[in-house]
């Protein structure tokens, strides 16, 4: 089966811009994760869909950062306006209702924001 | 609260060795507890994962882990090490209706 697409798989944007990430998840996986990865440190869930409705979002900035998954398929992550502190690795996840801890993570989004 | 920690940044291991690395976890409930690896560049591979049954967990390329109730701990270990072991390692733990949360990541380096 194909995995976790993500794109891009780098972006350079200077603080104050705007930046959106895509995230395709595995077919017939109804639950999608964005995690926010800073340099040295662990993946940190910002928001959990469960098919088109959020699930969790209690750690997402919300004064800047956005994401949505309309359709309950693909899904993406707006961070408007980017501060320097937003440079981290975004990685998208899925996973279905057979294996729900079983996540299938994508290769990830590097955003430097300079 | 619940909490997961990797208490060494780094762990050194000849080739052929084996190796630990180290989790414990604090969790209301029963934990369900994860082992994922990271090579450079790449998202995060899932190796294995303990949600109930058997106390010892086997798992992708020869990884195996052990759930410890008493000592709150799932240390990840192999019997013999191999060079192309080297990368992050994260332990991630959750419990029902709580999410799941992943520790800082220890850094696997095998020595040829």
């Amino acid at each position: 089966e194909a995995g976790v697409a993500q794109s891009p798989r780098y972006k350079i944007i200077e603080k104050r811009q705007s930046v959106a990430f895509w995230c395709n998840p595995i077919s017939g996986h109804a639950t999608l994760y964005w995690y926010q990865q800073i340099l040295g440190q662990g993946p940190k869930l910002l928001i959990q869909f469960q098919n088109n409705g959020v699930v969790d979002d209690s750690q997402l900035p919300k004064d800047r950062f956005s994401a949505e998954r309309l359709k309950g398929v693909d899904s993406t992550l707006k961070i408007q306006p980017a501060k320097l502190e937003d440079s981290a690795v975004y990685l998208c996840a899925s996973s279905s209702r057979r294996t729900p801890y079983g996540y299938t993570f994508g290769s990830g989004t590097r955003l430097t924001v300079v | 609260a619940q909490s997961v920690a990797q208490p060494e940044d780094q762990v050194n291991v000849a080739e052929g060795n084996p190796l630990t690395v180290k989790c414990t976890y604090s969790v209301s409930g029963n934990p369900y507890l994860f082992w994922y690896v990271q090579y450079p560049n790449r998202g995060l591979q899932f190796l294995l994962k303990y949600i109930t049954g058997d106390n010892l967990v086997k798992g992708s390329y020869g990884f195996e882990a052990e759930f410890n109730k008493s000592q709150t701990s799932f240390h990840l270990k192999k019997p013999s090490a191999l060079v192309s072991d080297s990368a992050l390692y994260f332990c991630a733990v959750g419990a029902r209706g709580f999410k799941t949360i992943f520790g800082a990541g220890t850094r696997l380096f095998v020595k040829a």
